[in-house]
């Protein structure tokens, strides 16, 4: 059975902190996604990776494929952030997958 | 471009009732995928349709049904709604046969089973 366990499950910080939320799942993934829910619900997606490590902005996301671990930085964090981000794996299997989601990292950047 | 559409944006129906939500997907995407999320947890897959057919299924009783028509949008019907349907249901779309599978999210329906 596929799992995509995260931490923590809420994080408070003040504003300009650098920020970790960690992703582990449990089998061979074609692709790990990070995304952003903001409280209206709708989510963007902000990462998709499948090795190594991609950058966008103040954001950073990792992959390890060897430990099935994934993390998400936030540099210089904002209250803008504050968001609930939600890492999701896909298992292609040579078509189009679906999505399997970890319930979500809550993130309050204090000012 | 559009991104994807979903509506209504809330919903509020009697246990017992049967729900349509509806679904545009993103311009250019040939694939639509639902979720549902409670409160609290992340979302669960429902389905997947791709060329009008339902390809991959989640554990998902069979109340929950969809459609897509041949312009790509596709519609999530789901019957004999209980309290516990009450969540958010997400719309995905994506495009098959591409080397980067992206997906695009509608801001999803808020349904309230009372």
């Amino acid at each position: 059975k596929n799992e995509v366990e995260q931490s923590p499950q809420n994080l408070t910080a003040q504003e300009g902190e650098f920020i970790t939320i960690n992703c582990s799942y449990s089998v061979g993934i074609s692709a790990l996604h990070w995304l952003q829910q903001h409280p209206g619900g709708g989510i963007v997606s902000l990462f998709m990776l499948s090795s190594g490590k991609k950058k966008h902005g103040r954001l950073i996301a990792t992959i390890n494929i060897q430990e099935k671990h994934s993390s998400l930085h936030i540099t210089a964090s904002h209250p803008r952030d504050s968001a609930v981000y939600i890492c999701a794996e896909t298992n292609y299997g040579g078509s189009q997958g679906n999505l399997i989601f970890g319930k979500g990292t809550k993130l309050s950047v204090k000012p | 471009d559009a991104g994807v559409t979903q509506s209504p944006t809330h919903l509020i129906k009697t246990r017992g009732q049967q729900v349509t939500l509806r679904c545009s997907p993103k311009s250019g995407h040939d694939t639509v995928s639902w979720y549902q999320q409670a409160l609290g947890q992340g979302p669960q897959f429902i389905f997947q349709y791709y060329e009008e057919e339902e390809r991959q299924r989640g554990n998902f009783p069979d109340r929950f049904s969809g459609h897509q028509f041949p312009n790509y949008s596709s519609e999530l019907n789901v019957n004999a709604l209980l309290l516990g349907d009450s969540a958010l249901y997400l719309c995905a779309s994506s495009a098959q046969g591409r080397a980067y599978y992206g997906y695009t999210f509608g801001s999803g329906t808020r349904l309230t089973v009372v």
